[in-house]
């Protein structure tokens, strides 16, 4: 299909790992991102992976990438109660020319963390 | 450093009245600008993006339209709203890349609609 699939939600227990995977589609993505939305704001940009990465840390984010499988997927270690957001997943699309490449949008998978 | 300013950060506005959403952009020249709709419930969906003065592409056709008046101001607009018309509104930016050259989207907090 076309679009990029999430699950909706997510809880985990304060300290817990949180896991959120994500499936896209375009086999020539370049670039994946993860973005995360607390309520009221705009997206704010988490991390992203280049296309020939397996894996990226950065702190407690740890993201994965299946190319086989188009899979992405974004752990949380030690999640935090502030941690509470709506992540997307994200994937660029398109070909040549300033301008053309679009991000295309997950859904979003809200996240809680329960105290 | 660059940043990204969008107003109102919220409206209330009835049924078939006029809409003006205005985005600016600090810190860069020549970006590409995006409007975004997210409405509750479903994620984001792209409206326009421009990637110049006077050039604006429609990905969705609609009540909406876009202008483009200067290289950082970004404007959203309607003549005559409609209710299906309320929902969370972001501005975005980011930079001319090419394909292995990665620049990510920058996004404004955003500007809740509600149409009465």
């Amino acid at each position: 299909g076309e679009d990029v699939e999430q699950s909706l939600f997510l809880s985990v227990r304060e300290g817990d790992s949180s896991v959120i995977n994500c499936t896209y589609t375009d086999s020539s993505s370049t670039y994946l991102y993860w973005y995360k939305q607390e309520p009221g704001a705009g997206l704010q940009l988490l991390t992203y992976i280049f296309s020939n990465m397996d894996m990226k840390q950065d702190q407690r984010l740890t993201v994965l990438l299946n190319k086989k499988d188009k899979h992405l997927s974004l752990r949380i270690a030690d999640t935090q109660t502030g941690d509470s957001a709506i992540y997307f997943c994200a994937e660029r699309r398109g070909s040549s020319g300033a301008g053309s490449y679009q991000l295309t949008f997950g859904k979003g998978t809200k996240l809680s963390v329960i105290p | 450093s660059q940043t990204i300013h969008q107003w109102p950060a919220t409206l209330v506005q009835p049924v078939g009245s006029p809409l003006s959403l205005e985005c600016t952009v600090e810190g860069t020249s020549n970006p590409n600008l995006y409007w975004y709709r997210q409405a509750a419930g479903r994620g984001l969906q792209l409206l326009f993006y421009s990637v110049g003065i006077g050039q604006i592409s429609s990905e969705v056709p609609q009540n909406l339209s876009a202008s483009r008046p200067q290289d950082r101001q970004f404007i959203l607009s309607s003549k005559k709203l409609l209710l299906s018309d309320s929902g969370f509104y972001l501005c975005a930016w980011r930079a001319k890349e090419g394909r292995f050259y990665n620049s990510p989207l920058h996004f404004g907090n955003g500007t809740r609609l509600t149409v009465t």
